[in-house]
């Protein structure tokens, strides 16, 4: 079964500087999507970025970026000029495909703080 | 907003009891997903439907049930609640049950409370 591992449980960063928070995972499939989520205090699940795993290129979204090493199996998610708004719980999550459905499976979280 | 909606926002109940949570997806989309969210087990798939029919199945327990109508909302019935099932309950919807161009929308949640 795929897993997904986030070994920083916390992070911390300074207003208007970079952050990684780091993601590996399990797989035996080639073809596969990943995804960082945000969970603010308000609980909602939003999505921040997505990489789809036979693209070589890495993904970016204004502020956020990915560092996606296929063959280390790693997923990396960096923020630059971090905000006070980035603080929340950042979900890891690989999209498995089983020929007729699809599922998130996620890893555990890091917590992000974001200070002034 | 992510254009999928989920009622009631918060539920509380006793032991023993059966709720229905309610989720709408996102125009257009065909697939709704629900997952659990609680302290101890984390953040875990439960079901997906994918136009009227269950698709895959995860880690949900015999006492819950789903179904998906032909207006495309989807119902996740949770009976003999038990203390252990109060969580945050998350319905999500995609496109379709492909792996291409697949991203999962979240609506708000609903969080349960069992007492």
């Amino acid at each position: 079964a795929q897993t997904v591992t986030q070994s920083q449980p916390e992070m911390s960063v300074q207003e208007a500087e970079t952050v990684t928070l780091s993601c590996t995972y399990d797989t035996s499939e080639s073809d596969y999507y990943l995804f960082w989520y945000k969970q603010p205090p308000s609980r909602q699940m939003i999505l921040v970025i997505r990489q789809e795993a036979y693209k070589q290129q890495n993904a970016t979204e204004n502020r956020f970026s990915v560092n996606f090493q296929k063959a280390a199996k790693s997923f990396s998610l960096k923020i630059s000029d971090s905000q006070l708004g980035d603080a929340a719980m950042y979900f890891c999550a690989y999209s498995q495909y089983t020929g007729t459905a699809s599922k998130l499976t996620f890893g555990t979280g890091t917590r992000l703080q974001v200070t002034l | 907003d992510s254009g999928v909606t989920q009622t009631p926002k918060h539920l509380i109940t006793a032991t023993g009891q059966r709720v229905t949570l309610r989720c709408s997806p996102r125009s257009g989309d065909l697939s709704v997903y629900w997952y659990q969210q609680s302290l101890d087990q984390g953040l875990q798939f439960l079901i997906q439907y994918y136009n009227g029919e269950e698709r895959a199945k995860g880690n949900i327990l015999e006492r819950f049930s789903a179904q998906q109508f032909p207006d495309l909302h989807s119902e996740l019935n949770l009976s003999s609640l038990e203390l252990g099932d109060s969580a945050l309950y998350f319905c999500a919807s995609s496109v379709g049950a492909s792996p291409k161009a697949e991203t999962q929308y979240f609506g708000p949640g609903t969080r349960l409370l069992v007492l």
